[in-house]
């Protein structure tokens, strides 16, 4: 069974709009932590931010927030104002302290700007 | 600082040849991890290591891939026959800690063509 689910495949946006990114997860395991990473054309993967389970709180940085909600085992991911160079590939991940250092990779919602 | 090195950038090879792909972690992080992408598999965890020992390689497709950490700052990871089935982009990456606690760093990525 897939632990993470990136239902979104491709999404496009026209510059200046907001957009928001869904993960969710699946696991037993009451301590894990989730990841969010960015891989733009270029190839390399950019870590962007990790949450533990036990921390709720959104987080936001910029122009990106994040919001997780255990109740419904989302990670969701939104970039406000969008701008071109947010274009990419964004992964979603989890990582269980019971399976030790597996990361759990989603399979990715390719983001495209227009401007 | 300098963040995870890998060597070479691209690789075009023919199959039937021997391929070796390196990389330098993070300078005091004692976790490594070789990752391969593909369009059909995603990213997936080939073998990871914890203070230079390789912890768990199950990830390891099969017994023509090999890798080595001789020391805390370089490992490679060797392909002997390379097989057009080969051809990705594989990753290695590094974290100061395991379990999760930790984000991994990934490096730039080496795209090997296997013709």
């Amino acid at each position: 069974a897939q632990k993470v689910t990136q239902a979104q495949t491709e999404i496009s946006v026209v510059e200046k709009e907001d957009v928001t990114l869904d993960c969710v997860y699946e696991t037993r395991d009451t301590t894990y932590y989730l990841f969010w990473y960015k891989q733009p054309p270029s190839g390399e993967l950019v870590f962007l931010i990790r949450r533990n389970s036990f921390d709720e709180q959104n987080e936001i940085s910029g122009r990106y927030s994040w919001n997780f909600q255990k109740s419904t085992s989302s990670f969701n991911f939104t970039i406000t104002a969008s701008q071109v160079v947010d274009s990419a590939v964004y992964f979603c991940a989890l990582s269980e302290a019971q399976t030790g250092n597996q990361f759990y990779f989603g399979t990715g919602t390719s983001l495209t700007v227009i401007p | 600082d300098a963040g995870v090195i890998q060597s070479p950038r691209h690789e075009v090879t023919e199959m039937g040849q021997e391929v070796t792909l390196r990389c330098k972690p993070i300078s005091g992080h004692d976790y490594l991890f070789w990752y391969r992408q593909t369009m059909m598999r995603g990213l997936e965890l080939l073998i990871y290591f914890n203070n230079n020992v390789p912890i768990d390689d199950s990830g390891m497709p099969e017994d023509r891939f090999s890798a080595k950490m001789p020391n805390a700052s370089f490992s490679t990871l060797k392909i002997q026959p390379s097989e057009p089935r080969d051809s990705a982009v594989y990753f290695c990456a590094s974290s100061l800690l395991g379990g999760g606690r930790n984000e991994q760093y990934f490096g730039p990525g080496t795209r090997l063509t296997v013709t």
